[in-house]
């Protein structure tokens, strides 16, 4: 999982409840990503940041805020709002077009 | 746009076997594909890429990948199969820009003793 690290592992919340998810790396890469991953299915793509200060959305950001305060972090915070907020979350960094993804955090929601 | 297609959800393959886990891809250009793997309840893990050059792209485990550019496809191959070779395997193509990745519905891969 190189130097990405995601806490925690394993995540569980009250429906109606905001939950921040950590992603720390320490590869000096400019671009973060957060993906969202359900039983059986490939990667979704929630929000990517390609320099500190800026992300943009991917294909399924509603119900999902970032911030990219410092080039290390990109938190990624499920909120309320998020109709279906199980799922297996991954975060990755990349420099070019490769990317090196943290051990991912299974958020359950009940 | 940029896409890749893995046509099979899983594949069973005996220990000792080759296998081939099968992508195709449709993009502008000359392509860039990857190859990842995921092991249960881990993150993705880079395998192989193809930039340009040679149309067998060796990566990591001893998994190989063949470039077909007629028939568009980027297949990973690995001449015996090993029971720890059950995973998840990803193809993948990056966007146009903005270093973003698409990435296939993946393949479960089986390998049973």
């Amino acid at each position: 999982d190189g130097g990405i690290t995601q806490s925690p592992k394993y995540l569980f919340r009250k429906e109606g409840q905001n939950v921040t998810l950590s992603c720390e790396q320490n590869l000096n890469h400019d671009a973060m990503y957060w993906y969202r991953q359900d039983p059986g299915q490939g990667l979704r793509l929630i929000y990517y940041s390609q320099i500190v200060n800026d992300f943009q959305k991917g294909d399924i950001a509603e119900g999902y805020s970032v911030s990219r305060e410092k080039k290390e972090s990109f938190p990624l915070t499920v909120t309320s709002a998020q109709k279906n907020p199980t799922a297996f979350y991954l975060c990755a960094s990349g420099q070019g077009s490769e990317q090196y993804f943290g051990p991912g955090t299974r958020l359950t929601v009940t | 746009a940029q896409s890749v297609a893995q046509p099979e959800d899983q594949v069973n393959v005996a220990e000792g076997n080759p296998l081939t886990v099968k992508c195709t891809y449709s993009v502008s250009g000359n392509p860039y594909l990857f190859w990842y793997v995921q092991y249960p309840n881990r993150g993705l893990q880079f395998l192989l890429k193809y930039i340009t050059g040679d149309n067998l792209v060796k990566g990591s485990y001893g998994f190989e990948a063949e470039f077909n550019k007629s028939q568009t496809s980027f297949h990973l191959k690995k001449p015996s199969a090993l029971v720890s070779d059950s995973a998840l395997y990803f193809c993948a193509v990056p966007y146009s820009s903005a270093s973003k990745i698409i990435f296939g519905s993946g393949t479960r891969l089986s390998i049973r003793p």
